[in-house]
């Protein structure tokens, strides 16, 4: 079955201790991106990825580290996490950044809480 | 400021009514595209839209791209409980390769 796996979907974590979210998908997609999703405004990118080691910065990427070593695997790192991290946060891959081709296949979310 | 407007934020009818939901920019979008989110679960793709001025159908849902390509609409005919959600647009600048959302409607259908 064609999907986008994120684990894990629920952290609760204490400001400062480093966590990484995992994100895998079996569709052989060149695109993947990090979103966060708050009450009110809508979803954010953070960082996104055209391909094996090429990442960029979306449009909230502070506190955020992204890697892609692999084409599948697209890791969300946050080194040292803060109160205003506690979010809702989606992986998505998508074909291709062109065109009719960008829809986005999207993770069933990993919901952060940082105390 | 988002780059996408989405409008209303919120929308609560009976079921049986028609709905329509907005989303409009300044920019030039090479693609739109309209997702619904559930509960606890990602945005699921519901249609794209390329070509100014084009009309996709989908069962009782109507989706329009206006013609310089910098607005879109959502419309459902007869809503039922199975259609609330919230319904995201989302679109690809002409000039750039990333998908930015709207902040999204959140529609409740009432039986």
């Amino acid at each position: 079955e064609a999907q986008v796996t994120q684990n894990p979907r629920y952290l609760i974590t204490v400001t400062g201790k480093k966590l990484t979210v995992t994100c895998s998908q079996n569709m052989n997609h060149e695109y993947m991106s990090w979103y966060r999703q708050d009450p009110g405004l809508g979803l954010r990118q953070i960082y996104y990825s055209m391909n094996v080691e090429v990442t960029d910065k979306g449009d909230v990427p502070e506190g955020y580290k992204v890697s892609r070593k692999e084409k599948r695997n697209f890791p969300l790192i946050l080194e040292s996490p803060s109160p205003n991290q506690t979010s809702l946060y989606f992986c998505a891959s998508s074909p291709s950044t062109g065109g009719w081709n960008t829809e986005a296949f999207f993770g069933q979310g990993t919901r952060l809480t940082v105390v | 400021t988002q780059l996408l407007e989405q409008s209303p934020q919120f929308l609560s009818i009976q079921e049986g009514e028609n709905l329509t939901v907005y989303c409009n920019s300044s920019s030039v979008f090479s693609s739109l595209q309209w997702y619904r989110q559930e509960p606890g679960e990602g945005p699921v793709l519901l249609v794209t839209v390329v070509t100014g001025g084009e009309v996709k159908k989908l069962k009782r849902l109507t989706f329009q791209f206006g013609d310089a390509r910098k607005d879109s609409s959502l419309h459902i005919t007869a809503a039922q409980p199975g259609d609330t959600g919230l319904y995201l647009c989302a679109g690809v600048e002409s000039n750039d390769y990333k998908l930015s959302f709207g902040a999204g409607t959140t529609v409740t259908v009432r039986a």
